[in-house]
């Protein structure tokens, strides 16, 4: 079964502090990984594609194909980082739908 | 930069009513889609729409629901009969479909079925 799961619900850091999201997938194939964030009443926006490797506002991600993780990390956290972020997996079988993780609400505390 | 539309950005409707969510979909994108999120849950997919024609839909997708692109450029998702339980905020998606790139999304449209 295609499955995402963000185990995270809520996490708090202090700003400065090291982060990281958890992300694991389960999917038999090659699958492409994402992470959208979400700030308050603004739509889904794209952080991060695996296939890319790029680092945006400081957040990186790496796959691990043996670990089925794709978490999210930023060494040093930022109040305006505090949003809400969704792990995604893309089968690209055809349609390149979605497939969505729970979701992790970032605090970063002053 | 080109966005993906949505509107209304909210419909509150009586149960057993019709609605239409409209979405403008980025223009040179071939694969359009609607998810929704239920209040706390995930976000799920509905249905991917490519070629004038669905080529995914979900559990969720069923004969209330339909989907339209009627004019090359409105992608539009249907209720016939809503029930108490759509209340949830639906989000449409674009995206050009190959490797590598990613799905744009709409700002969304929250309904309310009373």
């Amino acid at each position: 079964a295609q499955r995402v799961t963000q185990p995270e619900k809520l996490l708090s850091v202090f700003k400065g502090a090291p982060v990281e999201l958890k992300c694991n997938y389960s999917y038999s194939g090659s699958p492409e990984l994402f992470w959208y964030v979400q700030y308050s009443r603004q739509r889904l926006q794209l952080l991060l594609r695996h296939i890319s490797r790029e680092s945006i506002k400081g957040f990186t991600a790496d796959l691990n194909k043996g670990e089925t993780s794709f978490h999210l990390k930023k060494p040093f956290a930022q109040e305006e980082d505090s949003a809400m972020y969704y792990c995604a997996l893309s089968t690209h079988l055809g349609t390149y739908k979605y497939i969505f993780g729970t979701g992790t609400r970032l605090k970063v505390l002053a | 930069e080109p966005e993906v539309t949505q509107t209304p950005s909210h419909q509150v409707t009586q149960m057993g009513q019709e609605v239409i969510l409209r979405c403008v979909p980025i223009s040179n994108h071939l694969y359009f889609y609607w998810y929704r999120q239920i209040l706390g849950q995930k976000v799920e997919f509905l249905v991917s729409f490519y070629n004038n024609e669905i080529s995914e839909k979900s559990e969720i997708f069923d004969d209330q629901f339909s989907v339209e692109r009627p004019d090359g450029s409105n992608f539009t998702l249907k209720i016939r009969s809503t029930k108490l339980e759509d209340s949830a905020m639906y989000f449409c998606a674009s995206s050009g479909g190959r490797r590598g790139t990613e799905a744009f999304f709409g700002q969304g449209t929250r309904l309310t079925v009373v």
